[in-house]
C-alpha cells in the first residue's frame, strides 16, 4: 500500500496568515493526489483535484501542488471558516486508496 | 443540482450484518462510480471500496474483503453497502461519494453511524 504521510499533524494560525501543509507518499505517485477539508461533524469536501487543479465553486486562497512524492497545500490567507481538518488522498494505486492522517487547523 | 443522502444511524450487535444506502440525484447515475469511506471516532479517513454502474465493477479494501457487499440499482439512482460479521472495529460514520473514475470524490453523503456493540 501507498503511505501518505501529512504534516504538521496540527497547527495554529491567525487570520490572514498564510498556512501550508505538505503530503509525501511512500513512493512516486505522479500527480494523483486530492485534497479534501473536513469541518467538525461534517462530511469532507473536495478542494483540490490532480495536485493543482481547485475545484469548482473552491475560494482561489485555496491551492496545491506537486508531482511524485512531495505535495503541497496552501491557504494564502487564513480565514476563520476555514477551520477544520484537511486530508490529501493518493489514487496513483487504487487498491487500496490511501489517505494522510489529516492535519487539524485552528485559528490561533 | 447533485444530492446524495444516505440512511440512518444503525446499531448492531457483533456479528450481525448492516446494510447503508445512498440515495442520489441531479446527475446521471451510470456515469460515475459510487466509492464508499468510513471515519471511526476520532479517527482519520479510510477508503472501503467502490462499485461502478456502468461497468458492475467493484473493489474494495482487504480488512472488509469477505465482508462487504456493493450494489446499486440504478432505477432508483440508489447504492448499497451490506456489512456482515460486524466486529466493534467496523463502528464508524460511514461516507459515500460519487466518483470520478472512483478516484476522485466530489460529493459527498451526509454519513451513517454504524455503531456494533454488545
Amino acid at each position: 500500500d501507498i503511505q501518505m504521510t501529512q504534516s504538521p499533524s496540527s497547527l495554529s494560525a491567525s487570520v490572514g496568515d498564510k498556512v501550508t501543509i505538505t503530503c509525501q507518499a511512500s513512493q512516486g505517485i505522479s500527480n494523483y493526489l486530492n485534497w479534501y477539508q473536513q469541518k467538525p461533524s461534517q462530511a469532507p469536501k473536495l478542494l483540490i483535484y490532480d495536485a493543482s487543479n481547485l475545484e469548482t465553486g473552491v475560494p482561489s486562497r485555496f491551492s496545491g501542488s506537486g508531482y511524485g512524492r512531495h505535495f503541497t497545500f496552501t491557504i494564502s490567507s487564513l480565514q476563520p471558516e476555514d477551520i477544520a481538518t484537511y486530508y490529501c488522498q493518493q489514487y496513483e494505486n487504487r487498491t487500496p486508496i490511501t489517505f494522510g492522517q489529516g492535519t487539524r487547523l485552528d485559528i490561533k | 443540482q447533485v444530492q446524495v443522502v444516505q440512511s440512518g444511524v444503525e446499531v448492531k450487535k457483533p456479528g450481525a450484518s448492516v446494510k447503508v444506502s445512498c440515495k442520489t440525484s441531479g446527475y446521471t447515475f451510470t456515469n460515475y462510480c459510487i466509492t464508499w469511506v468510513r471515519q471511526a471516532p476520532g479517527q482519520g479517513l479510510e477508503w472501503v471500496g467502490y462499485i461502478c454502474p456502468y461497468s458492475g465493477k467493484t473493489n474494495n479494501a482487504q480488512n472488509v474483503q469477505g465482508r462487504v457487499t456493493m450494489t446499486t440499482d440504478p432505477s432508483t439512482t440508489t447504492a448499497y453497502m451490506e456489512l456482515r460479521s460486524l466486529r466493534s472495529d467496523d463502528t464508524a460514520v460511514y461516507y459515500c461519494a460519487r466518483s470520478l473514475g472512483a478516484t476522485t470524490f466530489d460529493y459527498w453523503g451526509q454519513g451513517t453511524l454504524v455503531t456494533v456493540s454488545s
